[in-house]
């Protein structure tokens, strides 16, 4: 089914250990996104992509990376994993112009839990 | 991914009565809002959105409503379903533009039979 793959679906880590998360969308879509959700918080806006070869950062970029070498890949790099990157994490993807014209299309998201 | 939310204010319903959930917005620029639906373990889905010059927008079963006087959007869910139990969102733009969002802290919605 087209859409917005993220891998892996569960991760647990190590203090200090490293990882990606992968998302890969089938839509052509030119802008692509990583949010986090934390218990009793909205998803917050950790890095985004405009385009193949472009990032930028969000509202909470401290402690991860990004690339997007591919148009249809984005991910995202925890170098040092901490226990306070906990979370869920989902992708999601759009196409230019507004969310209300087009909308998002997201992933089913990444739980990640560092012990 | 699992849904997640432990701490969220929780609205139960009967099945067949109607649902409001309401949010509260910050932005008075903001141009539009648009409603969310997450299930258990899944990714969000987008309900239904409304530009900031309407008051009322109607979908299927759900009708969304803006009081910009008080910054205040609210989604009615007509006779609740149990497949309606989720955790519903708000969200806004981003400032900047490329489609960013800014969501609220979501409400679970609990439909009981």
């Amino acid at each position: 089914n087209a859409g917005v793959t993220q891998t892996p679906k569960f991760r647990v880590l190590k203090t200090g250990q490293s990882m990606t998360l992968l998302c890969a969308q089938d839509m052509n879509h030119e802008y692509m996104y990583w949010y986090r959700q934390d218990p009793g918080m909205g998803l917050r806006l950790i890095h985004y992509s405009v385009g193949e070869g472009t990032t930028a950062k969000g509202e909470v970029p401290d402690g991860y990376n990004v690339s997007r070498l591919k148009k249809q890949n984005f991910l995202l790099g925890l170098e040092s994993a901490a226990p306070s990157q906990t979370s869920v994490y989902f992708c999601a993807s759009s196409r230019p112009g507004t969310a209300f014209d087009y909308g998002y299309t997201f992933g089913s998201g990444t739980r990640l839990t560092v012990v | 991914g699992e849904s997640v939310g432990l701490h969220l204010p929780t609205l139960s319903v009967q099945e067949g009565d109607n649902s409001i959930i309401n949010c509260a917005y910050s932005n008075s620029a903001s141009d539009y809002f648009i409603w969310y639906k997450q299930e258990s373990g899944k990714g969000p889905q987008f309900i239904i959105d409304i530009r900031s010059n309407m008051d009322k927008r109607q979908g299927q079963r759900v009708t969304v409503l803006l009081n910009k006087t008080v910054k205040h959007l609210s989604l009615q869910i007509a006779a609740t379903q149990p497949g309606d139990s989720a955790v519903y969102f708000c969200a806004e733009p981003f400032s900047g533009g490329y489609n960013k969002l800014i969501f609220g802290a979501g409400t679970r919605l609990a439909v009981h039979p």
